[in-house]
């Protein structure tokens, strides 16, 4: 039973550009959160997706968007790179709403040079 | 961003002995989770609490969700190599899904 996938594992953008980021949850999961954790801190809340619909957002800008399709696959899309994006992005899902069965993939290391 | 207060930031101990962090908010949470985070992989759950004052084990590792809701401890007792990692806890808001993590315990253990 694979748990949370996503891809790429690594991947390098320059300034300004845009990354899209993929998530696959585990089995029988269909909400995904998406989280960025900066090098030496914990992962700080992005926004959770459920039922195809944005439910819950952290405070980050709205160059951070996402979607969710009737697979339960999630991508999240950060448009006009800075250098400060630069981190792991972590994807978790859940069965239903809720953090019971919170379960976190390996993430996806962004570098913004 | 926001982040729990968690202590210590880091601890270099023996094989065989037991260690203790602790996580503190301002804030009140619903539920304390405790993470455990190793290089280039994603946080794994180690023990969830959804009740204030409750004690729950599992297996070397006993964690508490303390009485005014706003704070919690991990224990890990006879510690072992393979305890080597960053410990994060984290809290659940009322009426959110949101998880606020701490700033992580890295533990190192020598033989």
């Amino acid at each position: 039973d694979a748990g949370v996938t996503q891809s790429p594992t690594h991947l390098i953008k320059t300034r300004g550009q845009q990354v899209t980021l993929r998530c696959s949850p585990k089995s029988g999961h269909d909400t995904v959160s998406w989280y960025q954790q900066a090098l030496g801190q914990g992962p700080q809340f992005i926004f959770q997706y459920y039922e195809e619909e944005e439910r819950q957002r952290g405070n980050f800008p709205d160059r951070f968007s996402g979607h969710q399709f009737p697979n339960y696959s999630s991508e999240l899309n950060v448009n006009a790179l800075l250098l400060g994006d630069s981190a792991l992005y972590l994807c978790a899902s859940s069965p239903g709403q809720g953090v019971f069965g919170y379960t976190f993939g390996s993430g996806t290391r962004l570098t913004v040079v | 961003g926001q982040q729990l207060n968690q202590s210590p930031q880091s601890m270099f101990i023996q094989e065989g002995e037991d260690v203790s962090m602790n996580c503190t908010s301002s804030s009140i949470f619903n539920t304390w989770l405790w993470y455990k985070q190793d290089p280039g992989e994603g946080p794994v759950l180690l023990i969830a609490l959804y009740k204030a004052g409750e004690l729950t084990s599992n297996g070397r590792l006993t964690a508490q969700f303390g009485i005014t809701r706003k704070d919690s401890f991990l224990n890990i007792s006879a510690s072992i190599p393979s305890d080597v990692g960053i410990y994060f806890c984290a809290g659940q808001y009322p009426n959110t899904d949101k998880l606020i993590f701490g700033t992580g315990t890295r533990l190192q253990v020598f033989p």
